[in-house]
Parts: structure tokens; C-alpha cells; sequence
């Protein structure tokens, strides 16, 4: 069955500090990965997907097949960063599968 | 145009009356997914359609749940009986590529 993990429900980190939260998935198929985050009082938007390599807001996001990871890090927590955060696999549109969620909290 | 719209923003209804939601997409995007979501959890897949037909409504709980898109824009969940445990908030979301999805910002349902 597809399952994701994110171990983490809640996150707490200074500002300044790094941020990883972890996501590890179990998927057939070779799956996209995506990073949504919501924001307080805002609607659930992407923060990045594996494919495209990018860094959004100094988020990077690094899949390992091997071990069927896909970790989001930043090296310098903001206090605008503190969210909720899904890791979701896509495998194409179908089944598609979010994980618990995790909330960063990034303390002044 | 603008982003994914859901009618109404809140419902409150009684336990055994039918609600009807709505989703109303970005113009022009092909995929439609709709998501239930409990407080404290991540969005749970209920079914997804491209254009007007549903491709996959493997997630709907049972048949008291049902959706629609007839003209592959706008579309309709609909929950008849209600039930306490139906109590969460319903996420839409589109896609025109079938990848990055843009959500709605819900319609928050309760059960009395």
C-alpha cells in the first residue's frame, strides 16, 4: 500500500538554526515528490517538488531512493517559515497520498 | 483567473440532512481532486476527476458519498445522511497537468 511518513508532528527550532523535516515514503512505481506547505490562515500551496531541483525560500528538498526519503532542509530557519508542511508523493495523478503533516514552529 | 474557489466556506448542518459542496477550478485545468481533511491530519484523497469523468473515486468512504463534474469545470460533492463522523474539512483542488495541484481554501462541514 502507499504510505507516507513524517515522523515529526511538531517541530520546534530557533531562528537562525537549521530545519530538516522528514519524509519517507512507500510507493510503487517511481512517484513525483512534492513539498505543499499552508501557512496560518492561508490555503495549502507547493513549496517545491523533486523534479524541477529548485530552491524555494532557501528550502531544498534531496530524494534518496535508496531510502526512499525526501527530507526538506533549510540552513537558516526564518520565523515567516513556520507552517505546516506535507511531504506527497504523486505517482501521476493517481492515488494521491499526503503524509500527516508536520509543523514547524521557528522561535524568535 | 482567480484561484480554485469552494462554495460554501462553512456548513453546519444536522446529522441525516444531504449537503451538496462546491468547486469551482482554475478555468481551463483538466484535473479535479477532491481531499477531506481532519483536524490534526493531512488531506485524505476522496476522488479525482479529468474533464468530466471520474477517474479514480477509490477514496470515497461509502456510498454515501458521491461527486460529480458534469461540463468539466465545476464540481459537486455530495454527502447524503449525514453523519457526525462526516465532520472535516473538504479541500478541492485543480491541476492542469495532473502534477502541482492548486487547492481552495475548503469548506469547513459540521455535523450536529
Amino acid at each position: 500500500a502507499q504510505r507516507v511518513t513524517q515522523p515529526e508532528k511538531l517541530l520546534s527550532v530557533f531562528k537562525g538554526a537549521p530545519v530538516e523535516l522528514k519524509c519517507n515514503y512507500s510507493y510503487s512505481g517511481s512517484p513525483e515528490l512534492f513539498w505543499y506547505v499552508q501557512y496560518s490562515r492561508q490555503r495549502l500551496q507547493l513549496l517545491l517538488r523533486h523534479i524541477s531541483r529548485e530552491s524555494i525560500k532557501g528550502f531544498t528538498a534531496d530524494l534518496n531512493k535508496g531510502e526512499t526519503s525526501f527530507h526538506l532542509k533549510k540552513p537558516f530557519a526564518q520565523e515567516e517559515d513556520s507552517a505546516m508542511y506535507y511531504c506527497a508523493p504523486d505517482n501521476y495523478g493517481q492515488n494521491f497520498v499526503f503524509g500527516p503533516g508536520t509543523r514547524l514552529s521557528v522561535l524568535p | 483567473g482567480a484561484g480554485v474557489s469552494q462554495s460554501p466556506r462553512y456548513k453546519v448542518t444536522k446529522r441525516g440532512q444531504d449537503v451538496a459542496l462546491r468547486c469551482d477550478p482554475i478555468s481551463g485545468h483538466v484535473s479535479l481532486y477532491w481531499y477531506r481533511q481532519a483536524l490534526g491530519q493531512g488531506p485524505e484523497f476522496l476522488t479525482y476527476f479529468n474533464y468530466e469523468a471520474q477517474q479514480d473515486k477509490s477514496g470515497l468512504p461509502n456510498d454515501r458519498f458521491s461527486a460529480e463534474r458534469p461540463e468539466g469545470s465545476i464540481s459537486t460533492l455530495t454527502i447524503q445522511r449525514t453523519e457526525q463522523r462526516d465532520s472535516a474539512m473538504y479541500r478541492c483542488a485543480s491541476s492542469s497537468s495532473g502534477s502541482e495541484q492548486y487547492f481552495g481554501p475548503g469548506t469547513r462541514l459540521t455535523v450536529t
